[in-house]
């Protein structure tokens, strides 16, 4: 069965470094993957998805993720961290079929310090 | 483009109660809409998929008789909680994909905090 995997339940840095967010998949077949962004009191904000060709993907708010397969992972990356990047991060993989449906990581806070 | 509203976005009952939620797809028509649920520092689990003008699939353990999804337009979506008990307590949360497919994009609404007395 699908599954998604982040290990980090709660990451800090500082302000104006770089970040690394970990996601590993379990899916036997190409998967579709997605990292959403969930700020309070607004709903969770898709950063970037990926479905095929080139491995890294760049997303919205400098964000950007590389998949590969051969480590089942697909880590989101931002080069510099700014105070208003401090939510929850989601990765999720299409759970399979044509249903549309996902299955979501447990979910990284991040703590934006000055 | 593509706002998901949902109301109320809090809303505080009494046991044995019942509690609808709406979700509503401001400016597209959504082929599909989701229903999750979230518990305090977790993930989001899947409660059920709903299209428009058929019957609610049901992820494995959802009481579909707790949980009345129904899907009545385009653009909107609720989900009641019937006979709710304390232990419903808990962040809903809807999508709704403009397209269906694996590769749909989900829009998801601002949530719902439901706490049962």
């Amino acid at each position: 069965a699908q599954s998604v995997t982040q290990p980090d339940i709660h990451i800090t840095v500082s302000e104006g470094a770089s970040l690394e967010l970990r996601c590993n998949y379990s899916y036997g077949a190409t998967p579709y993957l997605f990292w959403y962004v969930q700020s309070p009191g607004q709903g969770l904000q898709l950063l970037l998805k990926y479905f095929s060709g080139d491995t890294l993907v760049q997303g919205i708010k400098g964000f950007e993720a590389e998949f590969k397969r051969s480590q089942s992972s697909f880590n989101l990356r931002k080069p510099s961290v700014h105070w208003s990047d401090a939510a929850e991060y989601f990765c999720a993989v299409g759970a399979g079929g044509n249903t549309g449906k996902l299955i979501f990581g447990q979910g990284t806070t991040l703590q934006v310090k000055p | 483009g593509a706002v998901v509203s949902q109301h109320p976005s809090w809303v505080i009952c009494k046991s044995g109660t019942s509690v609808k939620i709406e979700c509503r797809s401001l400016d597209f028509q959504a082929t599909t809409m989701f229903w999750y649920r979230q518990f305090p520092k977790q993930s989001l689990m899947l409660m059920a998929t709903s299209n428009e003008g058929s019957k609610a699939t049901y992820e494995q353990g959802v009481e579909k008789d707790k949980f009345l999804i129904n899907h009545a337009s385009l653009t909107l979506s609720t989900l009641t909680v019937t006979s709710a008990h304390p232990e419903d307590s808990s962040f809903y949360i809807c999508s709704a994909s403009l397209t269906g497919g694996p590769s749909a994009t989900q829009y998801f609404g601002p949530g719902t905090r439901l706490t049962v007395l």
